[in-house]
């Protein structure tokens, strides 16, 4: 089952925080984030697993709350480079990984000088 | 870097004619995915693989099937291609997560299919 991201649009002028949330109606094992450049492949950013391990690129803050299966991922001080789709990908608690992932719509991140 | 490449990358078919995308790693990586990428739609998981000859349906695998006769490869089949599935398609691998490993999924550069 898809997970909801919002906002679905972001803009930001540089040095600005943003948070872009993830939400499930399903128990989760894992909420992955990836930044997508256009034209290019999705890149992994972080992966949070349920027991609270964290994965991932220093410079990126994200959370995930498993009683409410949410995640949200921070950036803070924009940077240009930071523009780009964000999704969020999940996989359901089967007793583990099922290794199904599902991804959000995304949420589009316009940093501007 | 784990070593993943899709072929063809760009393809113009015309509708009824069988197409097949075919994903190659370079490591021996177990569980591998096809994605498939649309305006609005975000990333939506076709088929994937966790072995040999062991593959399951994602979302949206109507029209779509998939093989994996050896480890490094998993291809992507249209039976009968449709406009409907004129869409960007990504293969990736899934890292491991033991250790340093973060277990993510590692995309190829994508195959772009038009179907007329």
């Amino acid at each position: 089952q898809q997970p909801v991201q919002s906002p679905q649009a972001v803009i930001l002028r540089e040095g600005e925080d943003a948070v872009i949330n993830c939400s499930s109606s399903k128990a989760l094992y894992s909420v992955h984030w990836y930044r997508q450049k256009h034209g290019e492949a999705p890149v992994f950013l972080m992966i949070l697993l349920k027991g609270g391990e964290q994965k991932g690129h220093e410079k990126i803050s994200a959370s995930f709350n498993e009683k409410k299966q949410q995640s949200s991922l921070y950036l803070t001080a924009s940077q240009l480079s930071y523009s780009g789709t964000y999704f969020c990908g999940t996989e359901m608690d089967s007793g583990g990984s099922n290794y199904k992932l599902t991804f959000g719509k995304g949420t589009l991140l316009t940093v501007n000088p | 870097d784990a070593g993943i490449t899709q072929s063809p990358r760009h393809k113009v078919t015309e509708t009824g004619t069988p197409v097949t995308l075919r994903c190659h790693q370079t490591e021996n990586h177990r569980y591998m995915y096809w994605y498939r990428q649309d305006p609005g739609h975000g990333l939506r998981l076709i088929h994937y693989s966790y072995g040999v000859k062991d593959t399951d349906k994602g979302e949206v695998s109507d029209g779509y099937s998939v093989s994996r006769s050896k480890t490094e490869d998993f291809l992507l089949t249209l039976e009968s291609a449709t406009s409907s599935q004129t869409s960007v398609y990504f293969c990736a691998i899934r890292l491991g997560l033991a250790g340093p490993d973060t277990g993510e999924l590692f995309f190829g550069e994508g195959s772009r299919l038009t179907v007329l």
